[in-house]
């Protein structure tokens, strides 16, 4: 079973628009982090937000929100006021260190393009 | 912030030759590294995770006598592909991860053509 599941591979939003990519992902170890990476085309992977599974409260850094649902096991990333540069891939990705497996398990991606 | 040095960005070689990709912490000392693959429009792969000090551990299904991974240092770790062949082409990217709560830094990713 895949750990990390994006069900979007394409996304497009008008500029200054808000967007939601999705992410569920698949874990029975109770602590667990996930994360939200962009790639864009020149390939490298820029940090995007972290939530923690005992974290109370829902992450944000500046534009970017995420919208954890633990019961539903499911991290989605909310890009409010999207701009022509958030045009990219975006990787959902889980650390498991309960298991020992501290590297991060990536989801299958989502391209986001941002239309003018 | 912190930084991973990964060189060189883009390397082309004929098929049968050996390549080496070298990620570098900058500025932290990275007690594990871990080399993942991403072939075109795909997502990351991991392929080890290797210890300062120890042999890496393979993910299942690569070749550890194709994948020669070497942590010497704390800030150092090398991917040589050995004999590359076109299946090999692909973008390869490192992160390291510091000591204590650890966050994971990744470097600006190789790419690899084998013709």
């Amino acid at each position: 079973a895949q750990k990390i599941t994006q069900t979007q591979p394409g996304m497009f939003v008008q500029e200054k628009e808000a967007v939601t990519l999705d992410c569920t992902y698949d874990t029975s170890d109770p602590s667990y982090g996930l994360f939200w990476y962009k790639q864009p085309s020149s390939g490298e992977m820029i940090f995007l937000i972290y939530q923690g599974s005992y974290d109370q409260q829902n992450a944000t850094e500046g534009r970017y929100s995420l919208n954890f649902q633990k019961a539903r096991k499911s991290a989605n990333l909310v890009i409010s006021a999207s701009q022509l540069g958030d045009s990219a891939m975006y990787f959902c990705a889980m650390r498991e260190p309960d298991t020992g497996r501290r590297a991060l398990t990536f989801g299958s991606g989502t391209r986001l393009q941002v239309q003018p | 912030g912190a930084v991973v040095s990964q060189h060189p960005s883009r390397v082309i070689c004929k098929s049968g030759t050996s390549v080496k990709i070298e990620c570098r912490s900058l500025d932290f000392q990275a007690t594990t590294m871990f080399w993942y693959r991403q072939f075109p429009k795909q997502s990351l792969m991991l392929m080890a995770t290797s210890n300062e000090g120890s042999k890496a551990t393979y993910e299942q299904g690569v070749e550890k006598d194709k994948f020669l991974i070497n942590h010497a240092s704390l800030t150092l770790s090398t991917l040589t592909v050995t004999s590359a062949h076109p299946e090999d082409s692909s973008f390869y990217i490192c992160s390291a991860r510091s000591r204590g709560p650890g966050e994971l830094f990744f470097g600006e990713g190789s790419r690899l053509t084998v013709l």
